[in-house]
């Protein structure tokens, strides 16, 4: 199937600082990327859709200002977690759809995820 | 988007065969349904996918009712490498819009 890939698979950062995960769809071109989040034990929760070329369009009770993304290409799409703390601490994931050229269905493929761990 | 219903858990045995049903009454008639595999801090992996009656690959077969409303992942003698949670997502074939999960199916393989 299709890849998608993760960067950096696990980081540890001090409370208050950024860290920007990657998401890039590795052998197809994505219009639009999709974020989520998962806390331990519990089912994935949608954050937010990435459109290429414009502004993210953010789940409800997601702050878009803490949480910015910037769909920068068609492969890429980066997820800044802004002045970061401990409860924002979890495993987020990325996931694009990969064009069906109008021949059948648009299947979703994920990423490895990051876990982010915040001191 | 069509909620769906899984059981929590279920537990088998290497080499048996196990079968996942979901439920989603409110299934669109435009949605397609997909499961996929998660293990631990890992990504969701995809695993089959299918609109209606059945659909074969080569690691599982998903069972599909003229109705819609509910649907089967069928795994064919388990391994203990099975064990993972399974979800079962609805959703249109409609691009820039995300599947929603559920709770997922905690399965675990003993030897």
């Amino acid at each position: 199937g299709a890849v998608v890939s993760q960067h950096p698979s696990r980081v540890i950062c001090k409370s208050g600082t950024s860290v920007k995960i990657e998401c890039r769809s590795l052998d197809f071109q994505a219009t639009t990327m999709f974020w989520y989040r998962q806390f331990p034990k519990q089912s994935l929760m949608l954050m937010a859709t990435s459109n290429e070329g414009s502004k993210a369009t953010y789940e409800q009770g997601v702050e878009k200002d803490k949480f910015l993304i910037n769909h920068a290409s068609l492969t890429l799409s980066t997820l800044t977690v802004t002045s970061a703390h401990p409860e924002d601490s979890s495993f987020y994931i990325c996931s694009a759809r990969l064009p069906s050229g109008g021949r059948g269905v648009e299947t979703q493929y994920f990423g490895p995820g990051t876990r982010l761990l915040v001191l | 988007l069509a909620k769906t219903t899984q059981p929590i858990s279920m537990d088998s045995y290497e080499g048996q065969e196990v079968n996942i049903t979901c439920s989603h009454n409110n299934i669109a008639t435009n949605d397609y349904i997909t499961w996929y595999q998660q293990f631990p801090s890992q990504g969701p992996r995809f695993i089959i996918q299918g609109y209606k009656t059945k659909v074969t690959n080569e690691v599982a077969s998903l069972f599909i009712p003229a109705d819609r409303k509910s649907s089967t992942l069928s795994l064919p003698r388990v391994s203990l490498s099975d064990t993972a949670v399974y979800y079962c997502l609805v959703g249109p074939n409609q691009a820039g819009t995300a599947l929603i999960f559920g709770k997922g199916t905690t399965l675990s393989v003993s030897s």
